[in-house]
C-alpha cells in the first residue's frame, strides 16, 4: 500500500520567515495530495491540497509543489504568523485509499 | 465549527468498562469515518461507513464495535479495552463515499481516550 514519509519532524521558524515541508509517497499511481493542519485540541482541517495534473497551487500565504517524477510534494507557508503554529499532515490518495505523514509540529516563534 | 461534533470530548476508563464515543455530522454528508490518532504515527483509519453500510473495518480488534444508525451519527462502543487503545479517536465525514476519495474530510475535535 501507499507509503507517506514526512520530514522533519518539528520545525521552528522566526516570525515572517518562510516554512516548507515535505513529504514523499511511494505509490505512483496516487492522484490526489491534501494537506491538514490541527491545531491544539481540535481535530485536523483541510488547509490545501493539489492534483496529480497539477504542478503548483496557491492559496495567499500557503503553496503546495508536487514533483511525480521524484514522487514527492512540499508545503510552503510564507510571511509565517504565530497562528500558523500547529501540526501539519500530508497524505496521498490512491487505490482508494488516503495514506497520512506523521505529522509536523510547526512553531512559529514571534 | 468543522460541522463534526464529537462526544465526550475525553473519557477516562478502567480495562472492564464499557464506553461509547459520539459523532454527529450536520452536514449532509454521506460518508462517515473513525480514525485513531497516537501520538508519533500517521492517522489510523478503524471504519468507514458509507450511506449508514459498514464498507471497511481496518483489522480493528472486535473490542472497538462501531454503530451507524443513520448518515448523521456515528458511534463506536468501547468494551474491555487495553492501555494500549489510549488515544484521540476522530470521527470524519465527507461528501463522498470512499476513504479520502479526492475529496475534503472534515473532522471532529476528537475524543480523548485514556485505559487505566
Amino acid at each position: 500500500g501507499e507509503n507517506v514519509e514526512q520530514h522533519p519532524s518539528t520545525l521552528s521558524v522566526q516570525e515572517g520567515d518562510s516554512a516548507v515541508i515535505k513529504c514523499t509517497y511511494s505509490d505512483s499511481a496516487s492522484n490526489y495530495f491534501p494537506w491538514y493542519k490541527q491545531e491544539l485540541g481540535k481535530g485536523p482541517q483541510l488547509i490545501i491540497d493539489i492534483r496529480s495534473n497539477v504542478g503548483e497551487k496557491k492559496d495567499q500565504r500557503i503553496a503546495v509543489t508536487l514533483n511525480k517524477t521524484a514522487k514527492h510534494f512540499s508545503l510552503h507557508i510564507t510571511e509565517t504568523q504565530p497562528e500558523d503554529s500547529a501540526v501539519y499532515f500530508c497524505a496521498a490518495h490512491g487505490n482508494n485509499r488516503l495514506a497520512f505523514g506523521k505529522g509536523n509540529q510547526v512553531v512559529v516563534i514571534p | 465549527e468543522t460541522g463534526v461534533t464529537q462526544t465526550p470530548r475525553h473519557l477516562v476508563m478502567g480495562m472492564t468498562n464499557k464506553k461509547s464515543l459520539k459523532c454527529e455530522q450536520h452536514l449532509g454528508h454521506n460518508a462517515m469515518y473513525w480514525y485513531k490518532q497516537s501520538a508519533k504515527k500517521p492517522l489510523e483509519l478503524m471504519f468507514v461507513y458509507n450511506f449508514k453500510e459498514q464498507t471497511e473495518n481496518n483489522s480493528v480488534p472486535s473490542r472497538f464495535s462501531p454503530e451507524c444508525p443513520n448518515s448523521s451519527h456515528l458511534f463506536l462502543h468501547l468494551h474491555t479495552l487495553q492501555p494500549e487503545d489510549s488515544a484521540l479517536y476522530l470521527c470524519a465525514s465527507s461528501r463522498q463515499p470512499g476513504e479520502g476519495n479526492t475529496g475534503e474530510l472534515f473532522f471532529g475535535e476528537g475524543s480523548r481516550l485514556t485505559v487505566l
